[in-house]
């Protein structure tokens, strides 16, 4: 079964600190790991895809990264305007699956204070 | 840039009121999505569709339904809504493999 797993649930962060977000995933052959940022009553924002273990992608003080099993993302001197939830998602592309589907994880609800 | 357009925005209804979400895209995307979202939880899709006349339901066992008429429309009815439909709806759609959202629809049955 294809599952996705996110931790921690939550995380507070002083301005400034660093830290990494961890998505575990399950999935019969994996076509793409995407990463979202979804603020409270909005919708997801499209951050990264990642496809193959290795492959790394920046945008800003993020940066995501793949391995065979999960993806940490990477948030270096956060700011407060970088509160949200940050989810993570995969795309199975194994026998039986529905093509362009997303299985989701809970989500990262990340807080930074100034 | 994805630019999927949902509304209400937010809804308030009653029981056993017939609703209809709505959903457009301008961007000519095929595969199109709905998802529903609790807080805390995962995103569930409730239906699919890649094309016109082409619908297919989800993981989530749902009561509404779909219609695909044309390539940019994708509504979602549900024809009597309960207190258990009460939750955030989201629309997306894919291109290149890359999925993008709507803002959502915030669905209230007292």
């Amino acid at each position: 079964e294809d599952q996705v797993t996110q931790s921690p649930e939550a995380l507070r962060l002083q301005e400034g600190e660093s830290s990494s977000l961890n998505c575990s995933y399950t999935v019969s052959g994996l076509r793409g790991l995407f990463w979202y940022r979804q603020d409270p009553g909005k919708g997801p924002e499209f951050l990264f895809t990642l496809y193959s273990a290795g492959e790394e992608k920046e945008k800003e003080r993020l940066k995501a990264t793949l391995t065979k099993k999960e993806s940490f993302l990477h948030i270096t001197a956060p700011k407060p305007e970088d509160s949200a939830t940050y989810l993570c998602a995969v795309q199975a592309g194994g026998r039986g699956s529905t093509l362009g589907r997303l299985y989701f994880g809970r989500g990262t609800q990340l807080t930074v204070w100034p | 840039e994805a630019d999927i357009y949902q509304t209400p925005r937010y809804l308030v209804i009653g029981t056993g009121k017939k609703i209809t979400l709505e959903c457009s895209q301008t961007m000519g995307h095929d595969k199109m999505y709905w998802y529903q979202q609790d807080p805390g939880m995962e995103l569930h899709l409730i239906h699919y569709s890649y094309g016109v006349n082409s619908t297919e339901k989800g993981d989530l066992s749902s009561e509404s339904t779909v219609s695909r008429i044309r390539t940019e429309h994708f509504p979602l009815t549900l024809e009597s809504a309960r207190p258990s439909h009460t939750s955030q709806y989201l629309c997306a759609s894919t291109w290149f493999n890359e999925q993008f959202f709507g803002p959502g629809t915030r669905l209230t049955v007292l």
